[in-house]
């Protein structure tokens, strides 16, 4: 079972900073957060991970809290290409994915 | 990111026919692989881990003798779909990782038809 808990759907405009929560309370010390996303009918793609420090990309910057019991994934600009079902993931070793959020960038 | 191609991205068969699906790490050596199944709206759900040169590991639920997973090298893992019929159509994708617990690359899918 997925270790976390996303909200089902977001919706974001065009340009706007995207924000999307993560709850996973139930996480290890060493346990890495990572989060990947699925475009309509394609394999998912890797964004980014963190273990405690926040961290940023090209693609996103990722949020994590003090107690490491939330992050947030941040898309600064969104565009249309970046409607998608995003998934955040704890322990990467048994890869099992939640049913994540779908973000719809809208103009 | 490292590419990690899947073939083919589309297949139609007959019921009863057994259909495989190769899954390769292009510019890297993926010691564990995944494979997944996706039904439309839904999320995707883990169906067997495989590590180069050792017997996969299978999820509860998932028949090991109808989903057969050969992972023979560093770069490829092929999953056998075996007397297929029309309820294992699906999505079916595989991710490759360079060392375990870490960043996962994907494959982009291969859509199943069994007629």
């Amino acid at each position: 079972d997925a270790k976390t808990t996303q909200p089902t759907s977001m919706d974001c405009a065009e340009g706007r900073a995207a924000n999307l929560p993560c709850n996973h309370s139930t996480i290890s010390g060493n346990e890495y957060v990572y989060w990947y996303r699925q475009i309509h009918s394609q394999g998912p793609q890797y964004i980014i991970h963190g273990l405690k420090n926040n961290e940023t990309n090209e693609m996103a910057s990722l949020i994590i809290t003090e107690d490491r019991k939330s992050s947030t994934l941040i898309l600064p600009h969104a565009t249309l290409r970046d409607t998608a079902v995003y998934y955040c993931i704890v322990n990467n070793n048994d890869m099992r994915f939640g049913a994540g959020t779908r973000l719809t960038v809208k103009p | 990111g490292a590419v990690v191609s899947q073939h083919p991205s589309r297949v139609i068969c007959k019921s009863g026919t057994s259909v495989k699906i190769e899954c390769r790490s292009l510019d890297f050596q993926a010691t564990t692989m995944f494979w997944y199944r996706q039904f439309p709206k839904q999320s995707l759900m883990l169906m067997a881990t495989s590590n180069e040169g050792s017997k996969a590991t299978y999820e509860q639920g998932v028949e090991k003798d109808k989903f057969l997973i050969n992972h023979a090298s560093l770069t490829l893992s092929t999953l056998t779909v075996t007397s297929a019929h029309p309820e294992d159509s699906s999505f079916y994708i595989c991710s490759a990782e360079r060392d375990r617990g870490t960043e996962a690359f994907f494959g982009q899918g291969t859509r199943l038809t069994v007629v």
